[in-house]
């Protein structure tokens, strides 16, 4: 089944205790990325990356790092957490090119800093 | 890429068509329109998408006016899984150097039994 799976689903930590939140897919696709969702601010980009090896910032970069060793795989790293990055977080997946490019999106991260 | 307007919360009666509408009065002749759902808290959903003529498939129809200025999703007979939010999306096909999805505030739309 074609899918883009997250982990972990749920996480509690905090303040300053480093964190991965992994991202995979099964579709071999170029373009991977990520998003926080906030009440009232709705769905924002943090970083993407066309391919292996090539990654940007989004619209909220600060705070987090991600990596693209492998094509199936983009986890988010956050290196030193704080509160303000307690938030909803979705991994997102697609081809690259001129076709629909309709994104696959996980299931979510629901991330608490204390 | 052109903002969009939804408006905020629509309910619909089960088994009825569900007809969601999307003003993009400045949308440019190089950019779709794609419509996403999210059902709470889950991942966003791919519905659609068109660029000037009308679409449809296993989920919705999607109906762009002549001018492309606005766009209506069609859900035809709605059912209580398909109460979500909807998003309208206006965006460059193949999205430039980021295929970033720009996510409004949307409509929720409510399917009531």
């Amino acid at each position: 089944e074609a899918q883009v799976t997250q982990n972990p689903r749920y996480l509690i930590t905090v303040t300053g205790k480093k964190l991965t939140v992994t991202c995979s897919q099964n579709m071999n696709h170029e373009y991977m990325s990520w998003y926080r969702q906030d009440p009232g601010l709705g769905l924002r980009q943090i970083y993407y990356s066309m391919n292996v090896e090539v990654t940007d910032k989004g619209d909220v970069p600060e705070g987090y790092k991600v990596s693209r060793k492998e094509k199936r795989n983009f986890p988010l790293i956050l290196e030193s957490p704080s509160p303000n990055q307690t938030s909803l977080y979705f991994c997102a997946s697609s081809f690259r090119g001129l076709e629909p490019n309709e994104q696959y999106f996980g299931p979510g991260t629901r991330l608490t800093v204390t | 890429d052109a903002k969009t307007t939804q408006p905020t919360s629509m309910d619909c009666a089960e088994g009825r068509a569900a007809n969601l509408p999307c003003n993009h009065s400045t949308i440019s002749g190089n950019e779709y329109v794609y419509w996403y759902r999210q059902i709470h808290s889950q991942g966003p959903q791919y519905i659609i998408h068109g660029l000037k003529n009308n679409e449809t498939n296993e989920m919705a129809s999607l109906i762009i006016t002549e001018d492309r200025k606005s766009s209506t999703l069609i859900l035809p007979h709605a059912t209580l899984r398909d109460t979500a939010v909807y998003y309208c999306i206006v965006r460059v096909l193949g999205g430039g150097s980021n295929y970033k999805l720009t996510f409004g505030k949307g409509t929720l739309l409510t399917v009531n039994p």
